[in-house]
C-alpha cells in the first residue's frame, strides 16, 4: 500500500524567505504526487502534480516540486515567502492516477513579517 | 465553471441523531469522492462513485455511514445515530476521468459537529 509521511507538522519561516516543505511517498509501483494547500475553513486546492512527464513540477502561487525517485521525496519549494502563503500543506499519493488520494498529516506554514 | 459546492457548511446534531449532507460536482465531472478530515490530519478517503455506481468504500465507513449519487451527478452523505466520533470536516471532491489520470477538485467540506 502507498503512503506519505510529512516531516514537520509545523514550518515557519520569514517573509521573504525560502520555503521547503518535505514529503517523501512509500509506494510498490511509480506514483501519482500532488500538492494540496488548505486555507482556514476552507477544502484543498490544488498546487501541483507529478504524473510522470518530468520531474521538476511548476504549480501555481510560485511553487515547485521535484520528484526524486531515488530519494522517494516530492519536496516542495518557494523562493520567496508571502504572508498569504501562510495555510496548510498536504502532499497525496495515488498508484495509477485514477485511484483515491492517500493523504499525509500535513504541514502547517507560518510567514513571519 | 462554478467548481465543487457543498451543504450545508456547518452542522451542529445531538449524539443519536441523523445528518445528511449534499455535494454538487463540477458539471460533467463523472467520479465524486468522500473524505473525512479530523483535526489536525489529512483527509481520509470514504468512498467513491463513478456516475451513480459506488465503485469503493473504505474501511472507516461504518454501517451507519451510507452515500448515494442517484443520477450520477450530486451525491448525499448520511450518518445514522451520530456518535461524538464522528464529529470532522467532511469533504467532498470530483474530478473528469479520461484516460488513466485524473485531478481531484475539492469543494469547501461541511465541518460535523456531534454534542
Amino acid at each position: 500500500a502507498q503512503s506519505v509521511t510529512q516531516l514537520g507538522s509545523h514550518v515557519s519561516v520569514s517573509e521573504g524567505a525560502l520555503v521547503l516543505l518535505r514529503c517523501n511517498y512509500s509506494s510498490s509501483v511509480p506514483p501519482y504526487l500532488f500538492w494540496y494547500v488548505q486555507y482556514p475553513n476552507q477544502g484543498l486546492q490544488l498546487l501541483l502534480k507529478y504524473t510522470s512527464a518530468a520531474t521538476l513540477v511548476k504549480g501555481i502561487n510560485g511553487f515547485e516540486a521535484e520528484f526524486k525517485k531515488s530519494e522517494t521525496s516530492f519536496h516542495l519549494t518557494k523562493p520567496s515567502a508571502h504572508m498569504s502563503d501562510a495555510a496548510e500543506y498536504f502532499c497525496a499519493v495515488t498508484l495509477s492516477g485514477n485511484t483515491p488520494l492517500v493523504f499525509g498529516k500535513g504541514t502547517r506554514l507560518s510567514v513571519i513579517a | 465553471d462554478t467548481g465543487v459546492s457543498q451543504n450545508p457548511r456547518h452542522k451542529i446534531t445531538k449524539r443519536g441523531q441523523n445528518v445528511t449532507f449534499r455535494c454538487d460536482p463540477i458539471s460533467e465531472h463523472n467520479r465524486l469522492y468522500w473524505y473525512r478530515q479530523t483535526l489536525g490530519q489529512g483527509p481520509e478517503f470514504l468512498t467513491y462513485f463513478q456516475n451513480e455506481a459506488q465503485l469503493e468504500k473504505s474501511r472507516l465507513l461504518s454501517d451507519r455511514f451510507s452515500a448515494e449519487r442517484p443520477k450520477g451527478s450530486f451525491s448525499t452523505l448520511e450518518i445514522q445515530r451520530t456518535e461524538q466520533g464522528d464529529s470532522a470536516m467532511y469533504l467532498c471532491a470530483s474530478s473528469h476521468l479520461a484516460g488513466a489520470q485524473e485531478t481531484q477538485y475539492f469543494g469547501p467540506g461541511t465541518r460535523l459537529l456531534v454534542l
